[in-house]
């Protein structure tokens, strides 16, 4: 079964703190992807990265940064966290175009709570 | 403008019913790929089906199918036999273009609820 996981559940952060969110992938995609989830905002994309050390900027990229040293991890981090990036975060994986339906494969989501 | 909208926030079912949650989609391309994703209370979304823009047939997954309308641009999923775990977010997801980078574009959701 594909496995995406991310580091945490639940992560209560302070304003102003660097926060890490990392993800990982036991598949093999090349593509992956990190967006925020926003009740009544559907999934909003942050960014997405089609390859090692590559990275484009989705919806949203003010105030996210992204690393993607290695192809299995994709890692989002918020330089000075801000309250209104308080959200729920969820990061999927994919075959790149060409591969199946290009369905993604989410992991279970990382809830941030920035006080 | 939104590529996807799901004009239902929330619906309800009775168990062993069936429903369809709504789904249209804007795009000028030819080749397009929809999706629609289940995502229950613990937060993981799963895929559940796929239409591809030249598929002549509606797709269908177990109980779940998709009432594909190309002309009328519109995706909507139908649920047979609800169950109560069936209770979720639903999203329906478009991807366009025969290549690229692929980027899909998610709608809001609908909130299903099943009841007993």
């Amino acid at each position: 079964d594909v496995k995406v996981t991310q580091s945490s559940r639940y992560l209560v952060k302070r304003t102003g703190e660097k926060v890490f969110l990392e993800c990982v992938q036991d598949m093999d995609h090349e593509n992956m992807f990190w967006y925020r989830q926003d009740p009544g905002l559907g999934l909003r994309l942050i960014y997405f990265s089609y390859d090692v050390k590559m990275k484009e900027k989705g919806d949203i990229p003010e105030g996210y940064s992204v690393s993607r040293e290695k192809k299995e991890r994709f890692s989002l981090i918020l330089e000075s966290a801000s309250t209104n990036q308080t959200s729920m975060y969820l990061c999927a994986s994919s075959f790149p175009p060409g591969q199946g339906y290009n369905e993604q494969f989410f992991g279970p989501g990382t809830r941030l709570t920035v006080l | 403008a939104q590529k996807i909208t799901q004009t239902q926030p929330g619906m309800f079912v009775q168990e062993k019913e069936a429903v369809t949650l709504d789904c249209t989609y804007d795009t000028s391309d030819q080749s397009y790929g929809l999706f629609w994703y289940k995502q229950p209370s613990s937060g993981e979304m799963i895929f559940l089906i796929y239409q591809g823009s030249y598929d002549e047939q509606n797709a269908t997954e177990g109980r779940y199918s998709l009432n594909f309308q190309k002309a009328r641009k519109s995706a909507n999923l139908v649920i047979s036999a609800s169950q109560l775990g069936d209770s979720a977010m639903y999203f329906c997801a478009m991807r366009e273009g025969a290549g690229g980078s692929y980027i899909p574009t998610f709608g809001r959701g609908t909130s299903l609820i099943v009841h007993p």
